[in-house]
């Protein structure tokens, strides 16, 4: 399966550990981008990476998050100090060079709950 | 700063009628997207929506365009049990980002 792929797929901390998320894009794909959607809500964009380099940040996103994505391939998305406010699905989605449509596909997420 | 907004927000129908979902967004975009979610689920892509007048059909949805009137929609045909689900639209912003509205949970009622 060529599909966007994200672990954990669900994750239960503490408030005030750290975490962190991969996500591992579509394999042509170099472009990747990160949302939260909490309950009820569409979702949020976060950042957006065009290769290695992070082009985009939402000022959602606080000091205590950081993405990354070495080498143009795979993304990770670490929360530190987690509050119990960052409870949410974070979605991962990628999208192609070629093309007008920059059609996002969108991994299976990863649900955290903090507690 | 672009905002997209859906509406309505919940729908609860009988299976076999027909209804619309809107989507309306605030600023200049030639691309907008929608999706499916079930529960618990990540997005399943719908339909991809590029220039002014585009109209795509897929069983008992058909999807369209007015970039003039900043306006989208989404009509279900004779709706089934199998259609419940929240349906999003999303806006391209510049070249990559998606604005995603607000969301339209459907019941569909046997």
């Amino acid at each position: 399966d060529t599909g966007v792929s994200q672990d954990p797929r669900h994750k239960i901390t503490k408030r005030g550990q750290n975490v962190t998320f991969r996500c591992d894009p579509i394999s042509e794909h170099n472009r990747l981008y990160w949302y939260r959607q909490t309950l009820g809500q569409g979702p949020e964009f976060l950042t957006y990476f065009q290769n290695e380099a992070q082009l985009e940040k939402s000022r959602l996103l606080s000091d205590r998050f950081s993405a990354e994505r070495p080498k143009g391939s795979f993304s990770t998305l670490e929360i530190q100090r987690t509050e119990q406010g960052d409870s949410a699905m974070y979605l991962c989605a990628s999208s192609g060079r070629t093309g007008d449509s920059y059609e996002q596909y969108f991994g299976p997420g990863t649900r955290l709950t903090v507690t | 700063e672009l905002k997209v907004e859906q509406n309505p927000l919940f729908l609860s129908m009988q299976e076999g009628k027909n209804y619309t979902i809107y989507c309306n967004y605030s600023t200049t975009s030639d691309r907008l997207y929608w999706y499916r979610q079930d529960p618990g689920k990540s997005l399943e892509s719908l339909f991809v929506l590029l220039s002014n007048g585009a109209v795509k059909q897929e069983g008992r949805l058909m999807a369209s365009l007015d970039t003039k009137a900043r306006l989208s929609t989404l009509h279900i045909t004779a709706a089934v049990h199998d259609l419940s689900a929240t349906y999003f639209c999303a806006v391209g912003s510049g070249t990559y980002k998606y604005i995603f509205g607000t969301g339209t949970r459907l019941k569909v009622l046997a």
